[in-house]
């Protein structure tokens, strides 16, 4: 059965400061892949999406980027944060074929100081 | 333009009662609806989907959903609330291309005892 990964789970970090989140896949191969933002009590932003090794396309101009080196990798980051960057941050997969639903992970909450 | 509609962003009910969670939608095309549950500091899982075909669909946890073409509208139900459905639930539209999805921005739940 397919699994996604999603790491750290919790990261309190100071403004200014870099970022990488990692969100994994096993058991497929070849997602769509997913990055989501989560603000308190608001719905999900899709930030970032990806359908292939190195495609990245950005949803939202913001102050993050994307990549995906690996066929089920998909790295969030930042060169210097800012506070506005705090938030609850979701990763998605979904089959790369057809119409399908996608599957979350448990999240990374981001605390910037 | 495509948009999810949840017109409750808090729904209290007692345990043992009915639930129905309201879903409205914009879309040009036949949807593909979907309805996800997020416990606090989690992701989303899967309830259920829509996709063609029977508009009442069953999902885990005791869910269904109904799908009305002419009212634009997908509400999730539960015949018998428990305390453990305390939770946030999102109703999504799509597919975008590349299986994206358009997220409302959430009913929250609570359960009395």
């Amino acid at each position: 059965s397919q699994t996604i990964h999603q790491w750290p789970a919790t990261l309190v970090q100071p403004v200014g400061s870099p970022l990488s989140l990692e969100c994994t896949v096993e058991g497929t191969s070849n997602p769509n892949l997913y990055w989501y933002r989560q603000a308190a009590g608001r719905g999900l932003q899709l930030l970032f999406y990806s359908v292939g090794i190195g495609q990245i396309s950005s949803e939202v101009p913001q102050n993050l980027s994307a990549s995906r080196p690996q066929d089920r990798q998909f790295i969030l980051s930042s060169k210097k944060l800012l506070l506005s960057d705090s938030g609850f941050y979701l990763c998605a997969w979904s089959a790369g074929q057809g119409q399908q639903p996608q599957h979350f992970g448990d999240g990374t909450r981001l605390s910037i100081l | 333009a495509q948009s999810v509609t949840q017109p409750d962003i808090h729904i209290t009910v007692s345990e043992g009662a009915s639930l129905e969670l309201r879903c409205n939608y914009s879309y040009g095309a036949t949807p593909y609806l979907f309805w996800y549950v997020q416990s606090p500091g989690q992701g989303l899982q899967l309830l259920l989907k829509y996709f063609s075909g029977d508009t009442l669909v069953q999902g885990i946890k005791g869910f269904e959903a109904e799908f009305k073409r002419s009212q634009s509208s997908f509400n999730l139900r539960k015949p018998s609330v428990h305390w453990s459905d305390a939770a946030e639930y999102f109703c999504a539209v799509g597919p975008g291309g590349y299986n994206k999805l358009i997220f409302g921005a959430g009913t929250r739940l609570a359960v009395h005892p």
